[in-house]
């Protein structure tokens, strides 16, 4: 199975800043990486697909980069509203595998 | 507006069984891949199972396998999770899900609470 590791765990930042997320896969992946944001008690929402497709609808503030192994996704402008668990998804191969999840909260 | 409602969900005792089931609206289901995805108080989300949309490629997580079925009616746009032997490891929220090519998924349904408990 390929193992989905994102760094942090947890993070605080304040409304404006700049944040990454990274997401490292234990073997490649090639482009075949999704990221999802989550907030608690509802279900998730995709925001980024094959690594830096934006989904509709998903502001442009939320960007996604990488190949391979390590990945990337950035939020250039913290909102308020972005306060959420974010998880990163590899579908290169089965078991689908999700990161364990990076907790994004505003200072 | 696609729009996936999931029911079955409830309290089970250990080895016993649920049928989830998932209705689909707002899209031409048969063209789209169904997956189930679960989480576990306070962790993280876990894959189940998966179906494309003629339901004839199917496959499941190792932790599922030979003990849940996943199966589809396409006449009735809905999906089914049929769930046995169950532990309680399987204690989750299951979400039913969209996935456009079998992968990323672009909607989800609200979930429903599965607990395994005597």
């Amino acid at each position: 199975d390929i193992q989905m590791t994102q760094s942090p765990s947890s993070l605080s930042a304040s409304e404006g800043d700049r944040v990454t997320v990274t997401c490292r896969a234990s073997q490649t992946v090639n482009r075949n990486l999704n990221w999802y944001q989550q907030k608690p008690g509802k279900a998730p929402k995709l925001l980024i697909y094959t690594v830096s497709n934006l989904q509709s609808g998903v502001p442009s503030r939320f960007s996604g980069s990488g190949s391979g192994t390590d990945f990337t996704l950035t939020i250039s402008s913290l909102q308020p509203e972005d306060c959420a668990t974010y998880y990163c998804q590899q579908t290169y191969t089965t078991p689908l595998t999700f990161g364990g999840g990076t907790t994004v909260e505003i200072k | 507006e696609v729009q996936l409602v999931e029911s079955g969900g409830g309290l089970v005792q250990p080895g016993g069984s649920l049928r989830l089931s998932c209705a689909a609206s707002g899209f031409t289901f048969s063209n789209y891949w169904m997956l189930w995805v679960r989480q576990a108080p306070g962790k993280g989300l876990v894959w189940v199972s998966r179906l494309n949309g003629d339901g004839s490629t199917i496959t499941y997580a190792d932790s599922v396998r030979g003990r849940f079925t996943i199966s589809r009616d396409n006449a009735k746009n809905t999906v089914f999770l049929q769930m046995s032997s169950l532990r309680a490891e399987d204690t989750a929220v299951y979400y039913c899900a969209r996935a456009p090519h079998g992968g990323y998924v672009d909607s989800w349904g609200q979930g429903t609470q599965v607990t395994v408990s005597s």
